[in-house]
């Protein structure tokens, strides 16, 4: 069992709608998640990071983290056609430097 | 604009061959980790370096091997590949005692026939 599971999609959404990406993870040691947007054949962006549990937001985005569940969210609002990338959820723990443990990607098409 | 760059962009290799990719980390930055990330997967971790020692692995053989520079730039070398090394290959720079985020570079796009 991989330490982090993300839906790999493909999720196809109309312009304008709220968009829901998941993961989940196994290791309780893992205290910063990361969501990374990632265009075809680019290197990953990084959108938002939270420390432990909590909600951020930022723009358009909000990110959740629910600890208890193992279990981190991104929520995309008034999506655009221009959010249509790959959705990377990353994680780490103190004490592992900085080596990030990935999902597989959520792919996701915002139609006009 | 992450200040992460890398070079060469693409590269093709014969299996058997050595490759030697090359990152500069962002301004300030003093820790480089490299990934790899095949397609339609996530990154995976290689290996990470602070004060130009290695100081983190994942599971990679050892013909994965890499330096980094009194500058804070780093090289990614691969001896023997094998065809299964196709992949993009990603610099990540952050601080270590900073900031808690990783920027990533474009990435090397290297090709094993």
């Amino acid at each position: 069992q991989k330490e982090v599971e993300q839906d790999p999609g493909p999720l196809s959404v109309p312009e304008g709608a709220i968009v829901s990406l998941n993961c989940t993870y196994s290791n309780s040691a893992f205290q910063y998640f990361m969501w990374y947007r990632q265009y075809s054949r680019k290197g990953p962006e990084l959108l938002m990071y939270t420390y432990s549990s909590g909600n951020k937001e930022d723009g358009r985005f909000t990110a959740q983290v629910d600890k208890s569940s193992k279990y981190i969210s991104l929520f995309i609002r008034d999506s655009q056609p221009s959010d249509s990338a790959t959705y990377l959820c990353a994680m780490r723990s103190t004490n592992s430097g900085y080596a990030l443990n990935f999902g597989k990607g959520t792919s996701l098409l915002v139609t006009p | 604009e992450t200040g992460v760059t890398q070079s060469p962009t693409h590269l093709i290799k014969t299996r058997g061959q050595q490759v030697t990719l090359r990152c500069s980390s962002q301004s300030g930055h003093n820790t480089v980790s490299w990934y790899q990330q095949a397609l339609g997967q996530g990154p995976q971790f290689i290996f990470q370096y602070y004060r130009e020692e290695e100081n983190g692995r994942g599971n990679f053989p050892p013909r994965f091997s890499g330096l980094q520079f009194p500058n804070y730039s780093s090289e990614l070398n691969v001896n023997a590949l094998e065809l299964d090394d196709s992949a993009l290959y990603l610099c990540a720079s952050s601080s270590q005692g900073g900031v808690p985020e990783a920027f990533f570079g474009q990435g090397t796009r290297l090709t094993v026939v």
